[in-house]
């Protein structure tokens, strides 16, 4: 159980257009996603964290007018790269976790999706 | 901040035993996660301590000292297989927000 699919696995793109990732739990409901960005030999980095039917928490330093997050229901998130650029060339990596019970668990492992490996020309 | 350290590469060969270390802030910490991660592929889940003592699962024992914001994973019986960067995060209160280390790449040889 607790699978998470992304699409696209891969996407090359010219500069300047729009790319859209879905991330998806399969089979269970997601409370909340997180979203990465992963460079070459570097440890995850978390972009943002959403809240479904919220609007999404960014970190420090990601943009959210760039990178744009809707988390419409509770087993879809996307991320839409805007105005994509070659320094946005990146794999890019959801996860999701969930609340049982409705009770905060104090192990929220998180369920990682198989990443999309975005290049921007 | 909420540093996560841990060596940025390890060799060793094949049959052995190997110790990934990872220290971690401890104020407001949660748990400890290890991930494995093979090139271009997402994380997997390998273990999770939030108590302080060893956990064994299979060749991997995973352990936790709370109190010196420590942590170690220790792989046995290396197999080539096992080449792949291994990952320490940490959990702390107030939120789901998991904080990575840059992770250690483990080059397993014959």
């Amino acid at each position: 159980g607790a699978v998470v699919s992304q699409h696209p696995s891969r996407v090359i793109c010219k500069s300047g257009t729009s790319v859209k990732i879905e991330c998806r739990s399969l089979d269970f409901q997601a409370t909340t996603m997180f979203w990465y960005r992963q460079f070459p030999k570097q440890s995850l980095m978390l972009m943002a964290t959403s809240n479904e039917g919220s609007k999404a928490t960014y970190e420090q330093g990601v943009e959210k007018d760039k990178f744009l997050i809707n988390h419409a229901s509770l087993t879809l998130s996307t991320l839409t790269v805007t105005s994509a650029h070659p320094e946005d060339s990146s794999f890019y990596i959801c996860s999701a976790t969930f609340l049982a019970g409705g009770i905060t668990p104090s192990y929220n492992e998180q369920f990682f999706g198989p990443g999309t490996r975005l290049t921007v020309l | 901040g909420q540093n996560i350290d841990q060596p940025t590469e390890m060799t060793a060969t094949e049959g052995a035993i190997v110790q990934i270390n990872c220290t971690y802030q401890t104020s407001g910490f949660n748990g400890l996660f290890w991930y494995q991660q093979h090139a271009g592929e997402a994380p997997t889940f390998l273990s999770y301590n939030v108590l302080d003592g060893l956990e064994e699962k299979g060749r991997f024992s995973s352990f936790l000292s709370r109190s010196k914001g420590y942590s170690y994973l220790l792989l046995k019986e290396l197999q080539m297989k096992d080449s792949a960067s291994y990952l320490c995060a940490a959990t702390y209160t107030g939120g789901f927000k998991t904080i990575f280390g840059a992770g250690t790449r483990l080059f397993v040889k014959a």
